[in-house]
């Protein structure tokens, strides 16, 4: 069965410090995809990234970078030096099923910056 | 570009009618579109997989009676809650992939919000 695990429910951290965010994921298919979404306030979902299961290499992007690992099947994501616009639900999700192409997502985790 | 666009943004219905929300992808086409439920504070569930000018699948225990799915167009596809009543408030979020492309990347709406009072 395709599960995603993101055990942090709930992150608050004080701005300019440097936040993790753990996903850990299970599937038995050998091609797959695996995203991440915030989702702000407002409710409306913002693409971050997508990895395909044959690329382990970790991608940075201004002051997000994220770590894929399939020996522990795990797509942790980290903000550096957050901001308080960095607040957000932060899903992580997976995608499989070959033409079907569904998406599972997490239970997702809040991150709360102070200022 | 990946725009996707719903409307109504907020609906308010008395419960025992029903409300209709739309889909639309405005700059690409989209063969396929999903619809997902999120109750507050919880994850997206996955209700139904929209396919252009074919039935929709529905995911177990969604009801396909009550959730009507119409994908007429490849820009366009409606969810409808019939009869609706207080436990189907929720935020409704729709999804959109671009044709062709089998493991594409979903492209989100920015939801909708029913409340049936």
């Amino acid at each position: 069965a395709q599960k995603v695990t993101q055990a942090q429910t709930e992150i608050s951290v004080v701005e300019k410090e440097d936040v993790t965010l753990d996903c850990v994921y299970e599937t038995r298919d050998t091609t797959y995809y695996l995203f991440w979404y915030k989702q702000p306030p407002s409710g409306e979902l913002v693409f971050l990234i997508r990895r395909n299961s044959f690329d382990e290499q970790n991608e940075i992007s201004g002051r997000y970078s994220w770590n894929f690992q399939k020996s522990t099947s795990s797509f942790n994501f980290t903000i550096t030096a957050s901001q308080v616009v960095d607040s957000a639900v932060y899903f992580c999700a997976l995608a499989y099923g070959g033409a079907t192409n569904k998406l599972i997502f997490g239970t997702g985790t809040l991150l709360a910056v102070q200022p | 570009g990946a725009v996707v666009s719903q409307h109504p943004s907020w609906v308010i219905c008395k419960s025992g009618t029903s409300v209709k929300i739309e889909c639309r992808s405005l700059d690409f086409q989209a063969t396929t579109m999903f619809w997902y439920r999120q109750f507050p504070k919880q994850s997206l569930m996955l209700m139904a997989t929209s396919n252009e000018g074919s039935k929709a699948t529905y995911e177990q225990g969604v009801e396909k009676d009550k959730f009507l799915i119409n994908h007429a167009s490849l820009t366009l596809s409606t969810l409808t809650v019939t009869s609706a009543h207080p436990e189907d408030s929720s935020f409704y979020i729709c999804s959109a992939r671009r044709s062709g492309r089998v493991l594409e990347t979903q492209y989100f709406g920015p939801g909708t919000r029913l409340l049936v009072l």
